[in-house]
């Protein structure tokens, strides 16, 4: 069956420093994935898609890669802030077009001061 | 000018009761999700609706049943609620497969 990971539950680090969350899937040849960020009490709010035939997407600090031979992505923020303190879902379209999310489980990320 | 917006924001009742939770998007989108994230935090899909028409509906009871009325309103409503419903529901909307909007979760809480 299909499954979505993402490596670590929780990420902790330093302001300033770079946070690499993974996000690894099976079983599956998505066209594109997605990274949403999730707030405590509030819904996720996407963040970047990176399609099958994309190698990388920028926005801002934000830094996105997709390996379709692996079946990885993985997704960086630069020079992070407390600010950046949140989940992290990776998510993929495996209805087959049918635009349903299978999510992974979400990385935590804290970034101390 | 909020894009998704979910009904009430928090719920208690009692196992058996019947109660619906209300969704609605001004994105003008032509799709319309709900989800259940449980207390391991997985974000599972539940339903789809695209234009008013059922799309997806994963392994769910039938006793949850999804009501549009028109694109712009995807309302779930749950029958003899269980203790294992307890969840955060979130509602969300999308154009095409375009990325998606999602609502800041109804908590449902049975006693």
């Amino acid at each position: 069956s299909q499954k979505i990971e993402q490596n670590s539950e929780a990420l902790n680090i330093q302001e300033g420093k770079t946070a690499t969350l993974t996000c690894n899937y099976t079983n599956y040849s998505p066209a594109y994935l997605q990274w949403y960020r999730q707030d405590p009490g509030r819904g996720p709010v996407f963040l970047l898609l990176i399609r099958e035939n994309e190698k990388e997407k920028r926005k801002e600090r934000l830094k996105v890669t997709f390996d379709t031979t692996l079946k990885q992505s993985l997704f960086h923020i630069t020079a992070s802030q407390p600010a950046d303190s949140a989940t992290y879902l990776c998510a993929l379209d495996i209805s087959t077009g049918r635009r349903a999310l299978t999510f992974g489980s979400g990385t935590r990320l804290q970034v101390q001061p | 000018d909020t894009a998704v917006s979910q009904t009430p924001k928090y719920l208690v009742t009692q196992m058996g009761n019947d109660k619906s939770i209300k969704c609605e998007q001004n994105l003008g989108h032509d799709t319309m999700y709900w989800y259940k994230q449980d207390s391991k935090k997985f974000l599972k899909i539940m339903f789809s609706y695209n234009n008013k028409e059922l799309i997806i509906n994963e392994t769910v009871p039938n006793r949850f049943s999804p009501k549009s009325p028109d694109k712009a309103h995807l309302n779930l409503h749950i029958n003899s609620l269980e203790l294992g419903d307890s969840a955060v529901y979130f509602c969300a909307s999308s154009q095409g497969t375009q990325p998606q909007h999602f609502g800041d979760g109804t908590r449902l809480s049975i006693l």
